[in-house]
């Protein structure tokens, strides 16, 4: 079946460790799309990629990275550096050309604590 | 960033009645789409009308787009409760594939 698969679905770190979440993706579309979306809130774009090995910042990239090394995934790292890192992660991907949907994985909660 | 603005925040109503939600947007777009959230879950694609549509119906769903008010409104009609969820409004502008998203909606649709 094609889509996009995010993992783990839950995460708990500690405070000031790194974690590394997986996006996965066997659609064969272009671009991929990280988001953030806390309790009751909207989506807040962390960092996408229209292409492999090329990235952009969202609207809140600070504190976090990514890697394009594969059309197919598209990792996302929270840093220590991220002050409230606790969350709902949200991974979506598109064709990359105009007027065509994104399809959304089905999230990971991540709790630092 | 450019980023949608849905009205109301939060909208009861109950099964079988319509639910209407709005949306306003900043600047020009070429494509505005909806989605659906159930709690806790990813979003799902329910509908995209393009810049040059005024109109656009997908079984229950209407939705409408009008760009000289920077403006769409979706209507659910004859809803049900497994309407109930959150609901988002994406524009898309010419500028490249950025997909950006206001804070929703939240529909409850109660027995």
């Amino acid at each position: 079946d094609g889509g996009i698969t995010q993992s783990p679905k839950y995460l708990f770190r500690k405070e000031g460790q790194n974690v590394t979440l997986s996006c996965e993706q066997n659609l064969n579309h272009d671009a991929m799309y990280w988001y953030r979306q806390d309790p009751g809130q909207g989506l807040r774009l962390i960092y996408y990629s229209q292409i492999v090995n090329d990235f952009q910042k969202g609207d809140i990239a600070e504190g976090y990275s990514v890697s394009r090394e594969k059309k197919e995934s598209f990792p996302l790292t929270v840093t220590s550096a991220q002050k409230n890192p606790t969350a709902f992660y949200l991974c979506a991907s598109s064709m990359g050309q105009m007027n065509t949907e994104a399809f959304f994985g089905q999230g990971t909660r991540l709790t630092v604590v | 960033s450019q980023q949608g603005e849905e009205d109301p925040q939060a909208l009861s109503i109950q099964e079988g009645e319509n639910a209407t939600m709005n949306c306003s947007y900043k600047t020009s777009i070429n494509n505005l789409q909806w989605y659906r959230q159930n709690s806790g879950r990813g979003l799902v694609h329910l509908i995209l009308i393009r810049s040059n549509e005024r109109e656009k119906h997908s079984g229950r769903l209407r939705v409408t787009l009008d760009t000289s008010k920077k403006s769409s409104s979706l209507l659910i009609t004859a809803s049900r409760a497994a309407d109930t969820a959150s609901y988002f409004c994406e524009g898309l502008t010419g500028g490249g594939n950025k997909l950006t998203f206001g804070t929703g909606t939240q529909l409850k649709v109660e027995l």
